[in-house]
């Protein structure tokens, strides 16, 4: 079955901490990961994602994240966090080449709060 | 501006009514979702579509209808078969590259009273 699971549910940082987020998916065949992020009252809007090449990827606001295809994950990471980084996170999953349909699978969303 | 636009913000419904979910894109995608989002539940798609007059089933798509008769729109008919409509719902485009972003929509907050 395709899935994608988050670690984490809710997670309490203080500003400056250091943060990881785990995500790890379970699909058939080639993908492209996505990391979303859902400001309180704001769009859902991309962070990051990886169709190919570099497993590291920088997003915007200094996230990045590395695909490890061995162990199936997709971890978002940031070395410094500020309270503004506040937000609901969503690892997402697509298959890649021709003919998939794009539509995304989603984990269950990790709650990210940043403590002044 | 470009972009997804979804009304009404808010909607509130009695059981037993249909309700209509509006999503407008201005980007001329092609393709089209609309996914449920529930607490700890992160999103799950409800229905897609990747071209007019063309559309197939996500993951929970009973209780649901659609229709896209135009490129720009994809409405969403929640019917009274929904057992539990209550949720907030997103829509999203994009092009049909599988490596391409999905937009989403502000979202709206379906309410059954």
């Amino acid at each position: 079955a395709q899935s994608v699971s988050q670690h984490n549910h809710h997670v309490i940082l203080s500003e400056a901490a250091s943060l990881e987020l785990g995500c790890n998916y379970s699909y058939g065949g080639t993908v492209n990961l996505f990391w979303y992020v859902q400001y309180p009252g704001q769009h859902l809007q991309l962070l990051l994602k990886y169709f190919s090449g570099d497993p590291l990827v920088k997003g915007i606001k200094g996230f990045e994240a590395e695909f490890i295809k061995s162990k199936f994950s997709f971890n978002l990471r940031k070395p410094s966090v500020q309270w503004s980084d506040t937000a609901e996170y969503f690892c997402a999953v697509n298959g890649a080449g021709s003919g998939n349909t794009g539509k995304l699978i989603f984990g269950q969303g990790t709650t990210l709060q940043v403590k002044p | 501006d470009g972009g997804i636009t979804q009304s009404p913000k808010y909607l509130f419904r009695k059981e037993g009514q249909n309700v209509t979910l509006s999503c407008e894109q201005n980007l001329n995608h092609d393709a089209m979702y609309w996914y449920r989002q529930d607490p700890g539940q992160g999103l799950r798609l409800i229905y897609y579509s990747q071209i007019v007059n063309d559309f197939q089933k996500g993951d929970i798509a009973e209780g649901y209808s659609v229709s896209r008769e135009k490129k720009e729109s994809f409405p969403l008919t929640v019917t009274s078969a929904q057992k539990n409509p209550t949720a907030f719902y997103l829509c999203a485009s994009t092009t049909r590259r599988h490596t391409d972003t999905q937009y989403f929509g502000p979202g709206t907050r379906l309410t059954v009273l």
